[in-house]
Order: structure tokens, then C-alpha cells, then sequence
């Protein structure tokens, strides 16, 4: 087990709604950063946050947003789902300049 | 030609024998190279991390690291059937995003 959480496990939302998604970081941790993982494909970067700032963004359009908390956790939203949003989505939490990074178990999101 | 290429398999081998996993990728500037094990609906695990070119042994676990081809590999010695998943290469140029393989789906036949 790493330590870092993700809630919900699972979730089926209809298009055009919007989602967030949980992740609590491992402690000692105050890096967390998003993946988005299609069926059969490697992890996307979606972005990165470095106390409470967004430290990087990959190719993901603007309704994809995050927060970081005071205590590194952080969310992930999802504005006017798309079917093709329908994704493993992964919390991953590392040391600032320390790429070991740790990944939680994920949210599986279905988008009908 | 994208940044990271890795067979997706599958790749079935018997029970104890030598497993070797590859990727090649195209960015000279990657620092960090890592695999990852990827069980069914689970999170992604850090096997191996390592930094520049070199080798690196943990357990039955070996990585490699040959930048001059831009080339990493992963062998597991002993292969036992709880090895049976999928094997992600992934890298980085420093403490920003990780770059992933596609993932190779192992099977180890009892």
C-alpha cells in the first residue's frame, strides 16, 4: 500500500455533467499530480500541484481543473463530461524534486 | 515517433524462466527512468527508479539504463505466476510530469 487515497473508486456520470475526484497524498509528500489512463493505454499527465499551485499542465483542454489543500490533498474536476472522458483516473503524490512518485489505486469513471 | 515505445504484448512465459521487458524512447534529456506494475483496475506500483545510465538490482528485479541507445530494460529472474501483469516503463526529465510506455500485459504460465 502507498498511502495515497482516491475516492470514489468507482463513478457513472451522463455527458455534459460535471465530477470531481478525491485524492489524499502520502505523508511527508506535498507534490500531487493527475493521470488520466484510457483501456490498454499508459497514463496521460493531465497536471502537477506544488503547495496549492498548478506546477504543470500536460495537453488536457481547461474543463479538466485541480486544487491542492493546506494539507496537500487535491481534487481533480471534470466540466461538461464527454464520452471519451471515460478513463482510469490516477493520483500520484511525490517529495518536490523527487520524481519517485507514488500512485494511488485510481476512480474508475464511466461517462454514458 | 512518440516519446516512449513499448511492445504491448502479450508476452506469455513459463513459470521460473528469465523475463526481459524493453522500451526505447526518442528524448535524449530524460534523467529519470522507472517501472511500474500495473495489476488489473489497480494503481500503477513503483518497481525500479533509477537516475542516468547504469544498472540496478533489487531482489529478482534488474534494471538497465543504456542512454547512448535510448534504450531501458527490466528482468525478472524466477518468474512466478504473481508476476503476471502489466509492466509500464515511465521517465522524466526532472520533478515535472512522467512520461509512460503503453505497457506490456506478462503472463506467467504455472
Amino acid at each position: 500500500e502507498t498511502g495515497v487515497t482516491q475516492s470514489p473508486t468507482h463513478l457513472i456520470k451522463t455527458r455534459g455533467q460535471q465530477v470531481t475526484l478525491r485524492c489524499s497524498s502520502q505523508s511527508g509528500h506535498n507534490t500531487v499530480s493527475w493521470y488520466q489512463q484510457a483501456l490498454g493505454q499508459g497514463p496521460q499527465f493531465i497536471f502537477q500541484y506544488y503547495r496549492e499551485e498548478e506546477n504543470g499542465r500536460g495537453n488536457f483542454p481547461p474543463r479538466f481543473s485541480g486544487l491542492q489543500f493546506p494539507n496537500y490533498s487535491s481534487e481533480l474536476n471534470v466540466n461538461a463530461l464527454e464520452l471519451d472522458d471515460s478513463a482510469l483516473y490516477l493520483c500520484a503524490s511525490s517529495g518536490r524534486g523527487n520524481t519517485e512518485a507514488f500512485f494511488g489505486q485510481g476512480t474508475r469513471l464511466t461517462v454514458v | 515517433q512518440k516519446e516512449v515505445e513499448q511492445d504491448p504484448g502479450p508476452l506469455s512465459v513459463p513459470e521460473g524462466a528469465i523475463v526481459s521487458l524493453n522500451c526505447t524512447y526518442s528524448n535524449s534529456a530524460f534523467q529519470y527512468f522507472m517501472w511500474y506494475r500495473q495489476y488489473s483496475r489497480k494503481g500503477p506500483e513503483l518497481l525500479m527508479y533509477t537516475y542516468s545510465s547504469g544498472n540496478k538490482e533489487d531482489g529478482r528485479f534488474t534494471a538497465q539504463v543504456d542512454k547512448s541507445s535510448k534504450y531501458i530494460s527490466l528482468f525478472i529472474r524466477d518468474s512466478q505466476p504473481s508476476d503476471s501483469a502489466t509492466y509500464l516503463c515511465a521517465m522524466s526529465l526532472g520533478d515535472d510530469k512522467i512520461i509512460f510506455g503503453k505497457g506490456t500485459r506478462l503472463h506467467i504460465l504455472p
